[in-house]
């Protein structure tokens, strides 16, 4: 069965500095997508990035970007130029390509300093 | 405002109620999920609807019980819950069932007294 580990449960950042997000998965497949989402106090859990593990070029949007490394199934998240909003709780989640299945791992909390 | 609505946000139960939680997306999607947050665990996936059809139960107890009459409601009926049940109740939504990403609603924060 796919894992997903999130081995940092609460991460700081200074407002305009850059925080990185580890995440590492399990898979015996070759072909999955990976994603960020961010759910902030509302409870609203919002798609951050998403990744498709054929392609190798990592995927940005905006300040979020990662660094995909399938050999090492490791998948984190760079937030750059932190923001007060970026404040929330981080999931890294795994899907098989053909299935429904979102594995989420246990969430990072992000706080963001001013 | 992802476009999935859930209702209530809030519920207070004991555990010889009945009540049930509603889903609705307004994104023309065809796939719709439940999943559970309970804390200190990872989100879990419940159930999956694909065109109204139930693709997937993981292994959920029969006092959960989902219904799809369409593809842009689902429900959630709860019957004799159990404390341990209390959680964030998620629906999710996505074009199709198996290569779309999942756009969330907002949960419903369910107590089971």
């Amino acid at each position: 069965a796919q894992t997903v580990t999130q081995s940092q449960p609460e991460m700081s950042v200074q407002e305009a500095e850059t925080v990185t997000l580890s995440c590492t998965y399990d898979t015996s497949e070759s072909d999955y997508y990976l994603f960020w989402y961010k759910q902030p106090p509302s409870r609203q859990m919002i798609l951050v990035i998403r990744q498709e593990a054929y392609k190798q070029q990592n995927a940005t949007e905006n300040r979020f970007s990662v660094n995909f490394q399938k050999a090492a199934k490791s998948f984190s998240l760079k937030i750059s130029d932190s923001q007060l909003g970026d404040a929330a709780m981080y999931f890294c989640a795994y899907r098989e390509k053909y299935g429904n299945k979102l594995v989420f791992g246990a969430g990072t909390i992000l706080r963001v300093k001013s | 405002e992802t476009g999935v609505t859930q209702t209530p946000r809030h519920l207070v139960m004991g555990m010889t109620n009945k009540k049930s939680l509603k889903c609705e997306q307004h994104l023309g999607h065809n796939a719709m999920y439940w999943y559970k947050q309970s804390a200190k665990k990872p989100l879990e996936l419940m159930f999956v609807y694909n065109f109204k059809e139930q693709t997937e139960n993981n292994s959920v107890p029969s006092r959960f019980s989902p219904e799809c009459p369409n593809s842009s409601h689902l429900f959630l009926h709860l019957h004799t819950l159990q404390p341990e049940d209390s959680a964030l109740y998620l629906c999710a939504s996505s074009l199709k069932g198996s290569t779309d990403t999942q756009y969330f609603g907002p949960g419903t924060r369910l107590t089971v007294l």
